[in-house]
């Protein structure tokens, strides 16, 4: 079975860009969640998804970052605009139901310079 | 706030020569303990799952346990391919889904 998918897996941008992370769950999968991951802080819980609701985005750092999820299979974290301190590793993670076990994507390592 | 404190921050270890990882937790209310590995440039891989005190989980190698204040992983006989950082996370009694982790510890074997 296909693990979860994200894309890019390297993004490169400059400051003031628009940045689109994309996700692919798990098949069957019905919770969603975006990490972040930097040497200083660690992973950090960004937003996440139950039935493609939006459940909890109190980790989300400001308006700058938007996360959707319009059906079942696709998610995207969007940057808009890029600032060189969001340059770390972002994870997408699914789980079969709500307070079960994730499993993590591959991540997109995203340098903004 | 559900707090996860992970040490060493770092290990390095000879090939055969077994150890322990420490996990420190404080949070309101434990649902669950998880335990991760990562390798360089990848994501998360799960490893165990503990949700009470006294409950000890194996596999190959590794074993980890619970008390009501920290988990350890025991790693026996370690091997090069142990090599790993190995994340700790927590998860609170109506705490929705959110998964509360720990920095790590970067583990090294060495022939």
């Amino acid at each position: 079975d296909a693990g979860v998918i994200q894309s890019p897996r390297h993004e490169v941008t400059e400051m003031g860009q628009e940045v689109t992370l994309r996700c692919k769950p798990i098949s069957g999968h019905n919770s969603l969640f975006w990490y972040r991951q930097t040497m200083m802080r660690g992973l950090e819980l960004l937003i996440y998804f139950n039935n493609n609701v939006p459940i909890d985005d109190s980790g989300m750092p400001e308006d700058r970052f938007s996360a959707k999820m319009p059906n079942a299979s696709f998610s995207t974290l969007k940057i808009q605009p890029s600032e060189p301190r969001d340059s770390a590793v972002y994870f997408c993670a699914s789980s079969l139901r709500v307070q079960e076990t994730q499993y993590f994507g591959p991540g997109t390592r995203l340098l903004v310079l | 706030e559900d707090q996860v404190t992970q040490s060493p921050e770092a290990l390095r270890l000879q090939e055969g020569e077994s150890s322990s990882l420490n996990c420190s937790y404080t949070v309101s209310g434990l649902r669950g303990l998880f335990w991760y590995r990562q390798d360089p440039g990848k994501g998360p891989e799960f490893l165990f799952t503990l949700y009470s005190a006294g409950e000890e989980k194996e596999k190959e190698r590794l074993k980890a346990t619970l008390t009501k204040k920290e988990s350890f992983l025991h790693i026996t006989a370690p091997k090069p391919e142990d090599s790993a950082t190995y994340l700790c996370a927590v998860h609170r009694t109506g705490g929705g889904n959110k998964l509360t982790f720990g920095t790590g510890t970067q583990l090294k074997v060495e022939l």
